[in-house]
């Protein structure tokens, strides 16, 4: 079956501007994460959502970042106002549910460049 | 908090030698799960094993091994006979065990395998 999808693959935007990254989870996984990855490092979580709830926004890293998951499938990460130090690959990951047996699933990922 | 460290930044190896990946973890949880994902040039994460705390047996997949100790607090990965197709990075992540399976990812290690 499909995996996880992200679109865009790439984004660049100037410092200041809005943008918002989307994932497709896995059909039926009900838990989504996002998380970012700086170069030359390992992801970091940003976010949770289990069904349509965010359970964990503790990697949120400042209030221009927010998520959302209106029906419990497709998720969007907005970033606000955004800065050069926002540059990273932003990850999603879907799993069928978020018991800590379950395995995340990992897409591909949207590069974004903030000049 | 939680903690995983990947020493080795960047390992080259010729072509059918094995080499071992080193993860060290810290945690303070009882219960709590281990993780190894290969990025390849594509960047997508791919999941290769999990690991419960619980579960100290070693594990062999084809070419992959998996070293789990809990007194050194380590969960190494091998592979024998390596091929081209293993250059990739490799993470190491660690999560809880309480129904948010948010993983806490090392800064990976770079394997390339010279022809």
């Amino acid at each position: 079956g499909a995996g996880v999808s992200q679109t865009p693959s790439n984004k660049v935007t100037e410092k200041g501007k809005y943008v918002e990254l989307r994932c497709d989870p896995i059909s039926g996984h009900t838990a989504l994460y996002w998380y970012r990855q700086s170069l030359g490092q390992g992801p970091e979580f940003l976010i949770y959502f289990q069904g349509t709830g965010a359970a964990d926004d503790s990697g949120l890293p400042n209030d221009r970042f927010f998520a959302v998951r209106p029906e419990g499938s497709v998720s969007t990460l907005k970033i606000q106002r955004t800065e050069r130090g926002d540059s990273a690959v932003y990850l999603c990951a879907s799993s069928q549910s978020s018991a800590s047996t379950d395995t995340q699933y990992f897409g591909p990922g949207t590069r974004l460049t903030v000049l | 908090a939680q903690k995983v460290t990947q020493a080795q930044t960047e390992i080259s190896v010729v072509e059918k030698e094995d080499v071992t990946l080193d993860c060290v973890y810290e945690t303070r949880d009882t219960t709590y799960y281990l993780f190894w994902y290969k990025q390849p040039p594509s960047g997508e994460l791919v999941f290769l094993i999990r690991r419960n705390s619980f579960d100290e047996q070693n594990e062999i997949s084809g070419r992959y091994s998996w070293n789990f100790q809990k007194s050194t607090s380590s969960f190494n990965f091998t592979i024998t006979a390596s091929q081209v197709v293993d250059s990739a990075v490799y993470f190491c992540a660690l999560s809880q065990n309480f129904g948010n399976e948010k993983l806490t990812f090392g800064t990976g290690t770079r394997l390339t395998i010279i022809p």
